[in-house]
């Protein structure tokens, strides 16, 4: 499946470094997700845009900058991060109305790993 | 109460059984319901929608108790390959901004 893309699969990155997450969808949704999975946790929603507006912070640190140009791109800037937050970062996308009702659809994820 | 509750496991079976796992929800105005599934290391695929009517696909069965507000998952025939973790999530559209929640996932592991 290639409805939502993420790179890169693997990122390792120094506390010092920037980097970016991209997200893209090419099912025609009009919101997109960004999600933390630390490794044997559940999913931590971290922010929501819908129609390209910031809809949901969800108590992210500043050090997580995310960016939607468009409905279908979502970046996740990446400053200054600290060891504890190498995890799994899941973009989404979904349909906010219409049939398919919320049906939310994951990217395989970028495996973060901060040194 | 969580808004979306499941046991965590982890459920051990052996192939050829049968396993059901519930999950609870808090706000009865949820009106969507679905089942995911999640692989170790890889990211949570839609598994299949939960009617109100209950559905069946295969092996796996959902169904929706509204008045006792949870749902369930029924699978039936276990194979090796459907050790996974089990994800509920209900979406609630009049909640603003970030209709759906997940559950935490109910682990499941078939063994031979």
């Amino acid at each position: 499946e290639t409805g939502v893309t993420q790179t890169p699969r693997h990122l390792v990155m120094g506390m010092t470094n920037k980097k970016s997450l991209k997200c893209e969808q090419h099912l025609g949704h009009n919101a997109m997700y960004w999600y933390k999975q630390s490794a044997k946790k559940p999913l931590e929603l971290m922010f929501v845009y819908n129609f390209k507006e910031q809809t949901e912070n969800n108590s992210v640190p500043s050090r997580f900058s995310p960016e939607c140009p468009n409905s279908s791109h979502l970046f996740l800037h990446l400053h200054t991060l600290q060891p504890e937050d190498s995890a799994l970062y899941l973009c989404a996308s979904s349909q906010v109305a219409g049939p398919e009702g919320n049906t939310i659809y994951f990217g395989e994820g970028s495996w973060l790993t901060v040194v | 109460r969580k808004e979306v509750e499941q046991d965590p496991g982890p459920f051990n079976v052996p192939e050829g059984a049968t396993v059901a796992f519930n999950c609870t929800y808090s706000n009865s105005a949820s009106q969507s319901f679905f089942w995911y599934r999640q692989d170790c290391r890889k990211e949570p695929k839609l598994l299949m929608s939960v009617y109100s009517s209950g559905n069946e696909d295969g092996r796996f069965t959902a169904q929706l108790n509204r008045a006792s507000q949870y749902i369930s998952l029924l699978i039936r025939d276990s194979k090796l390959s459907d050790s996974a973790t089990y994800l509920c999530v209900v979406i609630n559209r009049n909640s603003g901004n970030t209709p759906l929640v997940f559950g935490k996932g109910t682990r499941l592991s078939v063994i031979a």
